[in-house]
């Protein structure tokens, strides 16, 4: 049974570029929702998919978007990347967003994004 | 305004010796709190899961408390390992309108040393 599995692993980037992430949630899930996580910080959250819709989104521009496709998987793309930018995104699966308060969100181990 | 936040920030402990971590939190509604061990480079791993009603509960070498009414838990590890080593993050669950959010505190870093 494969977890939440994210590409690429790594990631360099330069200043204005763009860049998309991807992930594929855990057999059974149909959620997934992305996190920003700066270097000894907490997970920061940028939104949620649901049913290939937008269900909530953190305080994030609109430079960050994303997808999710008919098999649950998902994109994040950033727009216009500032050295800011640079952090570990994460993306956790979980079950319908109105099912899932008992079971723990699954984490895959993230793409390492770094912007020069 | 819905918060968590961990202390101590960071801590380094001996192998085999005892910690105890830290969750603060003002998240209102509550529907339940998380742990989760986050390896370096990793993604974060759920310990265990607390709901209102629960005080206590144990996982191996791990035990959580939760104490609902001055909005507290606590994370206690006993007898350390060098696998120990890793940021541990306290999340509550809140509600509106029956969609579920996920605060995060920014975690408290462990060092288990030999």
């Amino acid at each position: 049974d494969a977890g939440v599995t994210q590409s690429p692993t790594h990631l360099i980037k330069t200043r204005g570029q763009q860049v998309t992430l991807r992930c594929s949630p855990k057999s059974g899930h149909d959620t997934v929702s992305w996190y920003q996580q700066a270097l000894g910080q907490g997970p920061q959250f940028i939104f949620q998919y649901y049913e290939e819709e937008e269900r909530q989104r953190g305080n994030f521009p609109d430079r960050f978007s994303g997808h999710q496709f008919p098999n649950y998987s998902s994109e994040l793309n950033v727009n216009a990347l500032l050295l800011g930018d640079s952090a570990l995104y994460l993306c956790a699966s979980s079950l319908g967003a109105s099912r899932s308060w008992g079971s723990p969100l699954h984490f895959g181990n993230g793409t390492r994004l770094t912007v020069t | 305004k819905n918060q968590v936040e961990q202390s101590p920030q960071s801590l380094i402990i001996l192998e085999g010796k005892n910690c105890t971590l830290q969750c603060n939190y003002t998240v209102s509604p509550f529907s339940n709190l998380r742990w989760y061990k986050q390896d370096t480079g990793r993604g974060p791993v759920s310990l265990t899961i607390m709901t209102f009603s629960e005080n206590t509960k144990s996982n191996g070498r791990y035990t959580a408390t939760l104490d609902a009414d001055t909005k507290q838990s606590s994370l206690h590890i006993t007898a350390s390992q060098l696998s120990d080593s890793a940021s541990y993050i306290c999340v509550v669950t809140t509600t509106t309108s029956g969609t579920y959010k996920y605060i995060f505190g920014t975690g408290t870093r462990l060092k288990v040393l030999a």
